[in-house]
């Protein structure tokens, strides 16, 4: 049965950094490309950012680029958010979810498997 | 690729057929995706490649194409039907979702 686990979040002030963690199982983690999808508040979902099977290739929103950076450690089944530069707009609840079909960051069918989310809270 | 998801809210009784759209702002072929969320939970996957239904989710969900609308369908609303239901593209990144809809009890 596929699991992922997210940790990490926490408290922390504008300006700060902040490293989440998404751990798989049940799968072979790097046959897949994995996203982080991330929900403020009240407010609906919005995808982060994505990262290829074998951690080459990686995406982001215009929200995050340049602050946050996706990466992964295949050896160890386990995803990472870094999060820098902090803003009370990032608070939110985030998730890792799996592609359901591909290794690569191509055009794909859904998000098959998520976590169940870490909250980030970002106040003075 | 921008979605535009309607109605944003719903009201509806149990055994109401129930009918969710979403625009894509372009092409995105079959690469949607429909995902059920309670209060408190992860997204839960319904139905993918616009017109299949995940394993393990009831018949009365089905999802239908025409160009670059889509549309999600509850056959007949089910007490444990009562969510927010988001549609989202993977045809392209930077991935979108729609803004959700949220069914309510009438």
């Amino acid at each position: 049965e596929v699991h992922l686990v997210e940790s990490g979040g926490g408290l922390v002030q504008p300006g700060g950094s902040l490293r989440l963690s998404c751990a798989g199982s049940g799968f072979t983690f790097n046959d897949y490309a994995l996203s982080w999808v991330r929900q403020a508040p009240g407010k609906g979902l919005e995808w982060v950012s994505a990262i290829s099977g074998g951690g080459a290739e990686t995406f982001y929103a215009d929200s995050v680029k340049g602050r946050f950076t996706i990466s992964r450690d295949n050896s160890k089944n386990t995803l990472y958010l870094q999060l820098r530069s902090l803003r009370a707009e990032d608070t939110a609840v985030y998730f890792c979810a799996k592609d359901q079909t591909y290794h690569d960051l191509v055009s794909s069918y859904s998000l098959d498997y998520w976590g169940q989310g870490t909250l980030v809270s970002v106040s003075p | 690729t921008q979605l535009s998801q309607s109605p944003s809210f719903l009201s509806a009784s149990v055994g109401d057929r129930v009918t969710i759209t979403c625009r894509a702002s372009q092409g995105i072929s079959s690469y949607l995706a429909w995902y059920q969320q309670k209060p408190g939970k992860a997204p839960k996957l319904l139905i993918y490649a616009a017109l299949t239904l995940e394993n393990g989710v009831p018949s009365r969900f089905s999802g239908s194409a025409s160009g670059t609308e889509f549309t999600l369908t509850i056959s007949s609303l089910q007490p444990e039907d009562f969510a927010t239901y988001y549609c989202q593209q993977l045809h392209s990144y930077p991935l979108t979702f729609g803004g959700g809809t949220k069914v309510e009890i009438k």
